[in-house]
């Protein structure tokens, strides 16, 4: 039972244009949503977090909007720069970040 | 501040072998999590302790897998016999318990079972 689904496992987008990633959850009692960024050989490293009280928080070229009704979240980066090339994952919490549940990921291109 | 540190990097061994990896959590972080990243899939978490104490091992194959977080800082994942299917990145991770507070993870050890 996949709670968490990334359903596009690549995306390539042009440098200095918006890349928009999407994520998909099916366990209404989520409520806290992260995304993490890895590079190959390294751990995730996190990126922007989201309450289920928000529907958007943003940080620098980062932002993510939260649609609770269609339980899904996505991630904006904008511009894209070629060091945003990485896996990205999405994570979902009940109760908040303690225990996650990770899509599946969507590997990001930048192009220049 | 230093991060999650884990060992080996790298890994390989024979089916029905043991293994065993090591992690030393972000100071002071008193929630520990492992887990479990096969090609191509999201991390799965195996286990979470809280200190010493587990407070979630429902997805830890209990019959092959064991981890101990004995005196509530440094954490060992054994694998003994391991399997074919056994063959994935393992991460390990830490955070300082509150719930908005993010996990760190370290860098995984990837093991290759032949």
């Amino acid at each position: 039972d996949q709670q968490v689904k990334q359903n596009s496992p690549s995306l390539s987008v042009q440098e200095g244009r918006i890349s928009i990633l999407n994520c998909d959850y099916t366990n209404s009692m989520f409520d806290y949503f992260l995304w993490y960024k890895k590079y190959p050989a390294e751990g995730p490293t996190f990126l922007i977090s989201i309450s289920s009280i928000k529907d958007k928080n943003e940080d620098g070229r980062f932002t993510v909007f939260l649609n609770k009704s269609a339980k899904h979240l996505s991630l904006h980066i904008v511009p894209s720069q070629p060091g945003d090339s990485a896996v990205y994952f999405c994570a979902a919490g009940v109760g908040g970040a303690q225990k996650l549940v990770f899509g599946q990921g969507t590997r990001l291109t930048i192009n220049p | 501040e230093a991060g999650v540190a884990q060992s080996p990097r790298y890994k390989i061994i024979e089916k029905r072998q043991s293994v065993a990896f090591w992690c030393n959590p972000i100071s002071g972080h008193a929630t520990l999590y492992w887990y479990q990243q096969i090609l191509g899939q999201g991390p799965k978490l195996l286990i979470q302790f809280q200190n010493n104490g587990v407070v979630d091992d429902s997805q830890l194959p209990k019959d092959r897998f064991s981890a101990e977080r004995l005196k509530g800082v440094d954490s060992t994942l054994k694998i003994q016999p391991a399997k074919l299917e056994d063959s994935a990145v393992y991460l390990c991770a830490s955070s300082s318990g509150g719930l908005a507070n993010e996990q760190y993870f370290g860098p995984g050890t990837r093991l290759t079972v032949t």
